[in-house]
């Protein structure tokens, strides 16, 4: 099953308006992190935002948010007054600690194409 | 700060040849992390270091062996390279396993196997 699902292939947002980004997880571990990469075209990654399973609000990091639904399993980033230069694809994670050890997974990602 | 740095930056292979991917830190990170990545399929963990000494396997392991080499290096081998094995690789690291520590990740490495 997958750990960290992004249902949304692709989003299309005009440029100031604000969106949000999809993201479920799965886990039964009580102690988890989740994050936001963005890549740009140019292929590198880029961390945006953390939250934690145990953390009572949601994280903000300037423009962005992270809407944290912990019955829900959901973590979805919401990006307010949307720029040409968030165009990209990104990408949620989950840090999980299981048997082996503690590794981060990601979920397939969604690319934002933010128009003018 | 270099960060992260992976060698190369571009490789072609043919069928069968073998090749090490390097991979450095110098951040003084504990964990690092190998990842490929393939359109539609996202970043799949490919082996994983929690500490200097050692590694355990993430979830697509097959064809390839790695080694953490020192706190600062972690290697990812290609023995026998197959034309499957066309992906970008990524090596992250991160201070630690756990927490809110993010991993902070090389530019990649884009190989093609013919």
């Amino acid at each position: 099953a997958q750990k960290i699902t992004q249902t949304q292939p692709g989003m299309f947002v005009q440029e100031k308006e604000a969106v949000t980004l999809d993201c479920t997880y799965d886990t039964s571990d009580p102690s988890y992190g989740l994050f936001w990469y963005k890549q740009p075209s140019s292929g590198e990654m880029i961390f945006l935002i953390y939250q934690g399973s145990y953390d009572q609000q949601n994280a903000t990091e300037g423009r962005y948010s992270l809407n944290f639904q912990k019955a829900r399993k959901s973590a979805n980033l919401v990006i307010s007054a949307s720029q040409l230069g968030d165009s990209a694809m990104y990408f949620c994670a989950m840090r999980e600690t299981n048997q082996a050890g503690t590794a981060l997974i990601f979920g397939k990602g969604t690319t934002l194409s933010v128009s003018s | 700060n270099a960060g992260v740095t992976q060698t190369p930056k571009f490789q072609v292979l043919k069928t069968g040849q073998s090749m090490t991917l390097q991979c450095a830190q110098d951040m003084n990170h504990n964990s690092m992390y190998w990842y490929r990545q393939d359109p539609g399929m996202g970043l799949r963990l490919i082996y994983y270091s929690a500490s200097e000494g050692t590694t355990d396997k993430g979830e697509v392991p097959n064809g390839y062996n790695v080694s953490r080499l020192n706190k600062r290096e972690f290697s990812l081998r290609l023995e026998s390279a197959a034309p499957s094995q066309t992906s970008v690789y990524f090596c992250a690291s991160s201070e630690y396993a756990g927490g809110n520590t993010e991993a902070f990740f090389g530019q990649g490495t884009r190989l093609t196997v013919v």
